[in-house]
């Protein structure tokens, strides 16, 4: 099985900020890997997928970059909204795999 | 609009059984894989199984491999789970999502499994 770890686990961080979230394979994906937020009760969000490509409605400070097997999601100015929980995922190979989140806080 | 809507969880025995329903609409349907992703309480995200547009290929993480099956029914727009000799392990918020991308999801249903 593939494994994802994403770094860091939780982050404080303020509205404004610019902030990335890294997220490693165990093995080369190439460019199968997503990007999803969850807010508290809430399913899931797709933003990326394709590692870079935005999801229809996503707002265009959501940013992934990456191949192979390191990956970032960079917001580029953080807003009240985007304090949530974020997981990578890729689907590369069976199993698909999801890292096991960071958890973006308010400093 | 583009909906899944998940219904069918609820309290089981272990040993026990239940099936799972998804409701899609808003799409086609049948042009598409479709997934379940489940998440135990306080936990991440774990991929369960997917399913091909004609149900041909199916796929299923290791720890339901044998005990769970995933179906569909193009013609209902429809997507099952249905769960068999469930563990308290397999205690969680069921989804169902849409195609490899996962850019659609349901807002889930509740499994537990308690005695």
């Amino acid at each position: 099985d593939i494994q994802m770890t994403q770094s860091p686990s939780s982050l404080f961080a303020s509205v404004g900020d610019r902030v990335t979230i890294t997220c490693r394979a165990s093995q080369g994906i190439s460019n199968y890997l997503a990007w999803f937020q969850q807010k508290p009760g809430k399913a899931p969000k797709s933003l990326i997928y394709a590692a870079s490509s935005l999801q229809s409605g996503v707002p265009s400070r959501f940013s992934g970059s990456g191949s192979g097997t390191d990956f970032t999601l960079t917001i580029s100015s953080l807003q009240p909204e985007d304090f949530a929980t974020y997981y990578c995922q890729q689907y590369s190979s069976y199993p698909i795999t999801f890292g096991q989140g960071t958890r973006l806080e308010i400093k | 609009e583009v909906q899944l809507v998940e219904s069918g969880g609820g309290l089981v025995q272990p040993g026990g059984s239940l099936r799972l329903s998804c409701a899609a609409s808003g799409f086609t349907f049948s042009t598409y894989w479709m997934n379940w992703v489940r998440q135990a309480p306080g936990k991440g995200l774990e991929w369960v199984a997917n399913i091909k547009q004609d149900g041909s290929e199916k796929y299923y993480v290791d720890s339901v491999k044998g005990r769970f099956t995933i179906s569909r029914d193009n013609a209902r727009s429809s997507l099952y789970l249905q769960m068999n000799s469930l563990r308290a392990e397999d205690t969680a918020v069921y989804y169902c999502a849409k195609n490899f991308a996962f850019d659609i999801w349901g807002q889930g249903t509740v499994v537990t499994v308690s005695s």
